[in-house]
Formats: structure tokens, sequence, C-alpha cells
């Protein structure tokens, strides 16, 4: 079974300023990664997925990230954030012989104004 | 264009009841899954479904558990004689296929336990 990491359970950074969501999964067969947003009370949101091809995927909101297969990581990132990104992202990996998603136990962005 | 739908939205239960969580998938998907967030924990995995088939259900407790997903109507869990500790969002999620497809979630339902 697939085990996630995300490191930092809280993350506060300012308005407009970059910000790193970092995960980290582990096991070295063929996976699948997936980002998700959750906003208070309300269900999981795709932001963005990588199945093949370039290391670099973008996703919705300006959000990017890149998969790292030596390291098992897959960072999401933004250049320059808003109020209204401050959620929950979750980290999710699906092995391609599997039926589920692994999620991480989430990292919780707040944007200061 | 509806996405995944759940309800209800809130429901609360005494110690014994039974729980009733339905869900419709996605229209066109027939690949349903049932995951549970404990409070400041992430999404864990539960049960996954087809139409009338149980495919893999390794997440889900031996016991008070089931679910279904019928030819006909939602999918269903259905926890019996429930405890504090059932207290949780319970999401579901739907595919269009098997394998590493996007799973579309729904608003999910917050049970509470009293």
């Amino acid at each position: 079974a697939q085990s996630v990491t995300q490191l930092d359970s809280q993350v506060p950074v300012f308005e407009e300023a970059p910000v790193e969501l970092r995960c980290n999964y582990s096991s070295s067969v063929s996976v699948y990664l997936f980002w998700y947003v959750q906003y208070p009370n309300q269900g999981l949101q795709l932001l963005l997925k990588y199945l093949s091809g370039s290391t670099l995927v973008k996703g919705i909101n300006g959000f990017e990230a890149e998969f790292n297969k030596s390291q098992t990581s897959f960072h999401l990132r933004k250049p320059s954030v808003h109020i209204s990104d401050t959620a929950e992202y979750f980290c999710a990996v699906s092995e391609n012989t599997g039926n589920q998603f692994y999620f991480g136990t989430g990292t919780s962005l707040t944007v200061i104004p | 264009n509806a996405g995944v739908m759940q309800n209800p939205r809130h429901l609360v239960r005494r110690r014994g009841q039974e729980a009733r969580l339905r869900c419709s998938p996605m229209k066109g998907h027939s690949h349903v899954y049932w995951y549970r967030q404990l409070p400041e924990e992430g999404l864990k995995f539960m049960v996954y479904l087809q139409k009338e088939n149980i495919i893999d259900e390794s997440g889900m407790p031996k016991e008070r558990f089931s679910a279904e997903f019928p030819k006909e109507g939602p999918s269903i869990l259905r926890i019996q004689q429930v405890v504090r500790g059932d207290s949780a969002a319970y999401f579901c999620a739907s595919s269009l296929d098997r394998g590493p497809y996007e799973q579309y979630f729904g608003p999910g339902t917050r049970l509470t336990v009293t």
C-alpha cells in the first residue's frame, strides 16, 4: 500500500508571495499523482494531475506541480497566492493496478492579507 | 451538468441508530468510491463499487458497515448501530472508468453521533 506524506500541516503565507506545498509518496511502482483542494464544508476539487509525459504539470488557478520520480515527490507551487487560495490541499496517489486513491493528511494554506 | 450528489449533507444520529448515506454519481459514471475523513486527517478509502457489484471493500470496517450500488438509484453507505467514533465526513467519488481516471468528489455527508 502507498503512503503519502504531506510534511507541512499548516502553511501561512502573505498575499502575493510564492508558496510550495510538499508531497512525498512511498512506492516505486508506476503511480498517478493528483492534487485536490477542499474549501470549508465542501468536497474536493481537482487542481491538477500527473498521469504521464512532462513532469511539470499545470493546473487551475495558477497552480503547478513537478513530478520527481527519483525523489518520489510531487510538490505543488504557485508563484503568487491570493486570499481566495486559503483552503486545505490534499495530495493523492493512485497505482495503475489499484482501485483507490491514497491521500495525504492535508496542508492547510492560510493566505494573510 | 450535475456533479456528484450526496445527501443528506448533515446527519445526526444517536448511538445505536442506523445511518444511511446516499450518493448519486456523475452522469455516465458507473464507478463509485466511498471515503471517510476523520477530523484532522486525510481521506481514507473504504469501498469501490460498480453497478450491482462490490469490487474492493478492503477499507471497510468488518462490522456494521455495508455498501451497495443497485442497478437503479444511488449508491448507499449504511452504518448500523452507530458509535461516536463513526462521526466523520463521508465522501463519495465517481469516475468514468477504472484506472487512473480523475475521481470527482461529492460535497460529503457530515455524520455526527451523539
